[in-house]
């Protein structure tokens, strides 16, 4: 079974201040990892994503996550907040199911909030 | 190219009555999937469709919700009756869905806002 849970359901920063928001991961299996943002009454975009290939991953808006096995961690990170990013963001799971099990399938955490202070 | 569609957008029903949600995916997704985000919560899946077949309903509650697929193509997502406990956003997602990889993007509608009074 997979799990996610992303640490603090609200985080506070400055604007121009480093944004780190936690994602640690539960899997049996290799995982496939997702950042996604959402907006007030939009739905979910997709900021990034972990796919086996390279462990750092940059995404959108400059934002980047890094993906440690040893940790089973995924945090995404950017250097420099933006009015522009608070919203709303969620860590998913997913992985190559077999067996004909539901492959593609997200398992969400319960997201984390992020205000941008000026 | 056009994202998903959702409709509505927003819908306010009175517990015991019924109601239907549609959605219709990007051109040339196989897979469809129907989300229940609980304010406060991430979303969770509902129901995945491959083309018109199901491949995952384990979390759909199947005395109350119903979806259907039937052409492979759009979807509707339909409460009946409902409870307030479903209040919630119904989010509807596509991706490619090809071979047996984890790793297709879902793309995402707007959602329909579900307010039970």
């Amino acid at each position: 079974a997979q799990s996610v849970t992303q640490l603090g359901s609200h985080v506070s920063v400055s604007e121009g201040a480093l944004v780190l928001l936690r994602c640690n991961y539960s899997s049996s299996v290799p995982p496939y990892l997702f950042w996604y943002v959402q907006y007030p009454n939009q739905g979910l975009q997709l900021l990034l994503k972990y796919t086996s290939a390279a462990t750092l991953v940059k995404g959108i808006n400059g934002f980047e996550a890094e993906f440690k096995k040893s940790e089973t961690s995924f945090h995404l990170t950017k250097p420099s907040a933006h009015m522009s990013d608070a919203a709303e963001y969620f860590c998913a799971v997913t992985f190559a199911g077999a067996g004909g099990t539901s492959y593609g399938k997200l398992t969400f955490g319960q997201g984390t909030i992020l205000t941008v202070h000026p | 190219e056009a994202g998903v569609a959702q409709s509505p957008r927003y819908k306010i029903i009175e517990k015991r009555q019924s109601v239907a949600f549609w959605c219709n995916p990007i051109s040339g997704h196989a897979t469809l999937y129907w989300y229940q985000q609980i304010l406060g919560q991430g979303p969770k899946l509902l129901i995945q469709f491959q083309n018109n077949g199901v491949v995952d309903d384990s979390q759909l509650p199947k005395d109350r919700f119903s979806a259907e697929r039937l052409k492979g193509v759009d979807s509707t997502l339909k409460i009946q009756p409902a409870k307030l406990e479903d209040s919630a956003v119904y989010l509807c997602a596509s991706s490619l869905g090809q071979g047996r990889t984890g790793n297709t993007e879902a793309f995402f509608g707007q959602g329909t806002r579900l307010t039970v009074v």
